[in-house]
């Protein structure tokens, strides 16, 4: 079936250090995936995206690499800042056809001073 | 960048009651719509996509008699949950994109809570 899930549910890190928050996905043919943040209240804020063509990309801060043979993405967020506290997402699109995102099931980043 | 606004932010309504979530792409057209429901410390679960003009396809487990999404021009959406009950209550957040190869803009959320 369809489904994106993440191996930690909290993750905390000291200000400033790097943190990689991770991700499994079950269906190899996906082809396209997203990291969301989302803080308390709001909608999902789109971080970085990577499609299945790629094993890299950076943004700014921010890099996510793709490891298809097996089935693992992450999020890496470099010198990390209070504002970065929030839970973050993985959301991958099944390659069925169907343009749905399908989300995993979240980690909560906490950057402590 | 793209802009969806979701309408209302938060609502309270009484058991029995309907009530109407919209979303609007502001500044582009919005192909296909998607709503997801979010209870706390969850993720996001996708109800429903629906496509302009078309009927809205509804994932498994998903009343469509009591979630019903309407997607009547390319930059309104409206979810109605019909006959709301307590376990309604949930944050409901809808995406927008213009289309296959085009991003997912989502709204900023409904918290919904029924009494």
């Amino acid at each position: 079936g369809e489904s994106v899930g993440l191996h930690l549910p909290t993750l905390s890190v000291q200000e400033g250090d790097n943190s990689i928050i991770n991700c499994a996905y079950s269906n190899s043919a996906s082809d396209y995936f997203i990291w969301y943040k989302q803080e308390s209240g709001k909608g999902p804020q789109f971080i970085i995206d990577i499609r299945s063509n790629m094993d890299k990309r950076q943004g700014q801060r921010v890099t996510v690499l793709l490891n298809k043979t097996v089935k693992h993405l992450s999020l890496q967020i470099a010198a990390t800042q209070p504002g970065d506290s929030a839970v973050y997402f993985c959301a991958e699109t099944p390659a069925s056809g169907a343009q749905k995102l399908v989300f995993g099931q979240g980690t909560r980043l906490t950057i402590n001073p | 960048g793209a802009v969806v606004s979701q309408h209302p932010s938060r609502v309270i309504c009484k058991s029995g009651t309907s009530v109407k979530i919209e979303c609007r792409s502001l500044d582009f057209q919005a192909t296909t719509m998607f709503w997801y429901r979010q209870f706390p410390k969850q993720s996001l679960m996708l109800m429903a996509t629906s496509n302009e003009g078309s009927k809205a396809t509804y994932e498994q487990g998903v009343e469509k008699d009591k979630f019903l999404i309407n997607h009547a021009s390319l930059t309104l959406s409206t979810l109605t949950v019909t006959s709301a009950h307590p376990e309604d209550s949930s944050f409901y957040i809808c995406s927008a994109s213009e289309g296959q190869n085009y991003g997912y803009t989502f709204g900023s959320g409904t918290r919904l809570t029924v009494v």
